[in-house]
């Protein structure tokens, strides 16, 4: 069973740019949530989608947005990049139960904004 | 919001047991006591989980204080590979997300 999967896992972007992330989920999770670490914040909730529709959402700016496929997969998209939007941004996909037990994280795409 | 406390760091020696603690004193009914941890370059990986009762499996045991105000992650024979950040995650159940604190950073010497 393929694990989780991020796409690029490096990037490096000028200030005042764009960027888009790509996660492809383990087959059958229908949850993808996206995380931010840095070496001064550590690893910070961004949001959490399931079936299309953002479930639950961090504490970050509007310029950091996401969607999910039909086929569960997401992207996450950080518009007029700052030098502090470095970071290694993480994917995590989980199977729906009742109960939130265990969630699978990729390795990650590290973004340099220079 | 629901809060843990953990140690910054650790050290141990190869081969030998290592108990991770974790204070998680607001924590209520049926909420669920998570651990992950991240080796270096990688994403976190899950450890394990419980509610009431010790727990085991192929990577670690957790060990839950009977009043499950903290709880201890027992790793039985440390290896260098087993260096890493522990993040022992605030309790939660039902639509939960996990959010990471700083974790304990452990350090296992040859």
């Amino acid at each position: 069973k393929a694990g989780v999967t991020q796409t690029p896992r490096y990037l490096i972007k000028t200030r005042g740019q764009q960027v888009t992330l790509s996660c492809s989920p383990i087959s059958g999770h229908r949850s993808v949530s996206w995380y931010q670490q840095t070496p001064g914040q550590g690893l910070q909730f961004l949001f959490e989608y399931f079936s299309e529709t953002q479930r639950n959402k961090g504490n970050f700016p509007g310029r950091f947005s996401g969607r999910q496929f039909s086929n569960s997969r997401s992207e996450m998209n950080v518009s007029t990049l700052e030098l502090g939007d470095s970071a290694l941004y993480l994917c995590a996909s989980s199977p729906e139960g009742e109960v939130w037990t265990e969630a699978f994280f990729g390795q990650g795409t590290r973004l340099t904004v220079v | 919001d629901a809060k843990t406390t953990q140690p910054n760091s650790m050290e141990s020696n190869e081969e030998e047991p290592v108990h991770l603690p974790c204070n998680h004193s607001t924590i209520s009914g049926t909420d669920y006591i998570h651990w992950y941890r991240q080796l270096p370059s990688q994403g976190p990986e899950y450890v394990i989980h419980g509610l009431t009762s010790n727990v085991n499996n192929r990577m670690a045991s957790l060990a839950i204080a009977e009043d499950r105000k903290s709880s201890t992650l027992i790793l039985h024979r440390a290896t260098l590979r087993d260096a890493a950040v522990y993040y022992c995650l605030p309790p939660g159940g039902g639509s939960y997300i996990p959010t990471f604190g700083r974790g304990t950073s452990l350090i296992v010497h040859p």
